[in-house]
């Protein structure tokens, strides 16, 4: 069984700063990852995925993710975050042969001015 | 491209009663998957449909059916409405029933039961 995991529930980061959100898989086989951002009230939308080939996915809204085999990882992550990037994101992996996926918690992301 | 959408966007039935949401994917899009989100459980998978048939299904009680109609639209059904099923039901789609494909979500039903 495939699982995803994202160990913080929540991040804070200054306006300007860094920032990353972090997620751990599990999965037999190939893994097909993909991050969403959900913003209040709304459905999940597509940030970026990773599939095959380079380790580091650019996505949408500046984001990026790096895809680490070893350390089975797919950490979200944005040079220089906005006050509108302050939303829940998700981390999922998804069945190769099947349209199930599996998401994790979440991770609430603040964004201070 | 029109992007997938859900009908009714809010609901309020109370328990025992039935209700049908309805979604309809994005132009092409093939494959449609049912997803609850709750603040407790977060975000679970339903059941899946592609080409009118139900290929996979989550771990949710026989009260939780669907369908997916030959133009791809898909409706979910959850009759004798308990308390728990309060949640924002998501609606995806997808072109194929492949992992490699993004699922595309809509906005939701939010679903309250009193």
């Amino acid at each position: 069984a495939q699982s995803v995991a994202q160990p913080e529930d929540q991040v804070n980061v200054a306006e300007g700063n860094p920032l990353t959100v972090k997620c751990t898989y599990s999965v037999s086989g190939n893994p097909y990852l993909f991050w969403y951002v959900q913003y209040p009230n709304r459905g999940l939308q597509f940030l970026l995925k990773y599939i095959t080939g380079d380790n580091l996915v650019k996505g949408s809204y500046g984001f990026e993710a790096e895809f680490n085999k070893s350390q089975t990882s797919f950490h979200l992550k944005k040079p220089s975050a906005l006050v509108s990037d302050s939303a829940l994101y998700f981390c999922a992996v998804r069945d190769t042969n099947a349209g199930k996926s599996t998401f994790g918690d979440g991770t609430t992301l603040t964004v201070k001015p | 491209k029109a992007g997938v959408t859900q009908t009714p966007r809010y609901l309020i039935k109370t328990r025992g009663q039935q209700v049908t949401l309805s979604c309809s994917p994005i132009s092409g899009h093939r494959s449609v998957s049912w997803y609850q989100q709750t603040p407790g459980q977060g975000l679970q998978f339903l059941f899946e449909y592609f080409s009118e048939t139900q290929r996979n299904k989550g771990n949710f009680p026989g009260r939780f059916s669907g369908r997916q109609f030959s133009n791809s639209r898909s409706e979910m059904n959850v009759s004798t409405l308990e308390l728990g099923d309060s949640a924002l039901y998501l609606c995806a789609s997808s072109f194929r029933q492949a992992g490699t494909d993004t699922q595309y979500f809509g906005p939701g039903t939010r679903l309250t039961v009193l």
